[in-house]
């Protein structure tokens, strides 16, 4: 099983839809989650943080489920400049006290007119 | 503007012709890294550094070096290219490696082509 896992997609919507992306992560002790959003092979960009109560920003909701050990991300009245792909990235905690970034493979979105 | 530096964006080259691609960040951040991106294989992590003269291996660290002289350089060396170097490649930093709520900082990408 791979430590971080995503939906690689792609997801077509069309413009004004809400769609939502799930990542799931192996290591329990996992720290900190991030979401990053990659455009055609350019860099991934930070597009948020997720913490323990959920966040918004903007049209962009993360919520993290420790239980279950996955985060989400959803995006409401989508865009056609949301078109990209997303990356989920998961701090694994390793003994000793070292933290590892560890990045999924990514969801690729698609919002058509 | 804070940013991190990888030169050059695309390079074609031949096998067996060694090659580095620099890396620089001006934000004073302790972690460097460089990762290889391939299709359906995401990012994968190549070498590490903690901070000067401090690195360490990733996940697919065969076939690179790498050396951390000074805070802002993190260089990524390739003594004898193989095709299956071929790939998109990041190098990032954060203020800290080794602790939690530390997003990464990625620069442009280096398009490398091993024929």
């Amino acid at each position: 099983r791979k430590e971080v896992e995503q939906d690689p997609g792609p997801f077509n919507v069309p413009e004004g839809a809400t769609v939502a992306f799930n990542c799931t992560y192996s290591n329990s002790a996992s720290q900190s989650f991030f979401w990053y959003r990659q455009d055609c092979r350019k860099e991934p960009k930070l597009l948020m943080s997720v913490y323990s109560s959920g966040n918004e920003d903007g049209r962009f909701t993360a919520q993290l489920n420790r239980a279950s050990q996955y985060i989400s991300l959803l995006i409401r009245d989508s865009k056609l400049s949301d078109s990209a792909t997303y990356l989920c990235a998961v701090n694994y905690y390793f003994s000793g006290g070292y933290n590892k970034l560890i990045f999924g493979a990514g969801t690729r979105l698609a919002v058509h007119p | 503007e804070a940013q991190v530096t990888q030169n050059p964006r695309y390079l074609i080259t031949v096998t067996g012709k060694k090659l580095t691609v620099t890396c620089s960040q001006n934000m004073n951040h302790e972690y460097m890294s460089w990762y290889r991106q391939d299709p359906g294989l995401g990012l994968r992590q190549i070498y590490y550094s903690m901070n000067v003269e401090v690195t360490d291996k990733g996940d697919v660290p065969e076939g690179y070096k790498v050396s951390r002289k000074e805070k802002r350089n993190f260089p990524l060396i390739l003594e004898s290219p193989s095709p299956n170097q071929t790939s998109l490649y990041f190098c990032a930093s954060s203020l800290f490696g080794g602790r939690p709520n530390q997003p990464q900082h990625f620069g442009d990408g280096t398009r490398l082509s091993i024929l």
